[in-house]
């Protein structure tokens, strides 16, 4: 059973840093393409930053590029997401995600953790 | 970036009826349209990928179709568990792959 669990999030201060964490089971975690999604009530869901299986490979949204940074450990099933110079845009639901084998869709997700960033 | 407009925003409807939901596209898709459900408080849950393709344990009652620009997902006979917010997205622009505002399945 696939399961993904994220943490680190909470109340940060403007300009301040959090580092989300995703621990993945239930699957190839080393052989799956894996991202980042934020859910805020007035701008939906979107795409914040996904790597490929070795880590070769990253892409940002351009909300969130210079300052976000996915990374991944394949030996301990995890995902993170390094988050620097936060602002009240970036108070959200983040939930990591597997990226689907057949296309660019997420087959599995998160239960998702909350960022607030507020003085 | 691609547009995606769902319709309705908000469903009203009784356990037992059908219920269809519309995904309209700024540009053309082909085929590349996924739907999600989302209850309060959850993660979105795949439920059709490839405009019509159920994900592994969606019932059969969950059905998707269109092309190009337009696309429905069908709900043939609501359940209770079936009241949530459902979002289409697009991957055939991708990154980013936009998802809808969702519209919202009630009672």
């Amino acid at each position: 059973q696939v399961q993904l669990v994220e943490s680190g999030g909470g109340l940060v201060k403007p300009g301040g840093s959090l580092r989300l964490s995703c621990a993945a089971s239930g699957f190839a975690f080393s052989n799956s393409y894996m991202a980042w999604l934020r859910q805020a009530p007035v701008k939906g869901l979107e795409l914040l930053a996904y790597i490929n299986d070795n880590s070769r490979y990253t892409n940002y949204a351009d909300s969130v590029r210079g300052r976000f940074t996915i990374s991944r450990d394949n030996a301990k099933n995890s995902l993170f997401l390094e988050m620097n110079s936060l602002t009240a845009e970036d108070s959200a639901v983040y939930f990591c995600a597997t990226l689907a084998f057949s296309g660019s869709f997420y087959d599995h997700w998160g239960q998702g953790t909350l960022v607030t960033v507020s003085s | 970036e691609i547009g995606l407009t769902q319709s309705p925003a908000t469903l009203s409807a009784s356990p037992g009826e059908r219920a269809t939901l519309s995904c309209r596209a700024s540009q053309s898709l082909r085929s590349n349209l996924a739907w999600y459900q989302q209850k309060p408080g959850q993660a979105p849950r795949l439920l059709i990928y490839g405009t019509s393709t159920r994900a592994t344990g969606v019932p059969a009652r969950f059905s998707g179709s269109g092309s190009e620009t337009e696309f429905t997902l069908t709900i043939s006979s609501l359940q209770s568990e079936d009241f949530a917010v459902y979002y289409c997205q697009q991957y055939n622009h991708w990154p980013p792959g936009s998802f809808g505002q969702g519209t919202k399945v009630e009672i």
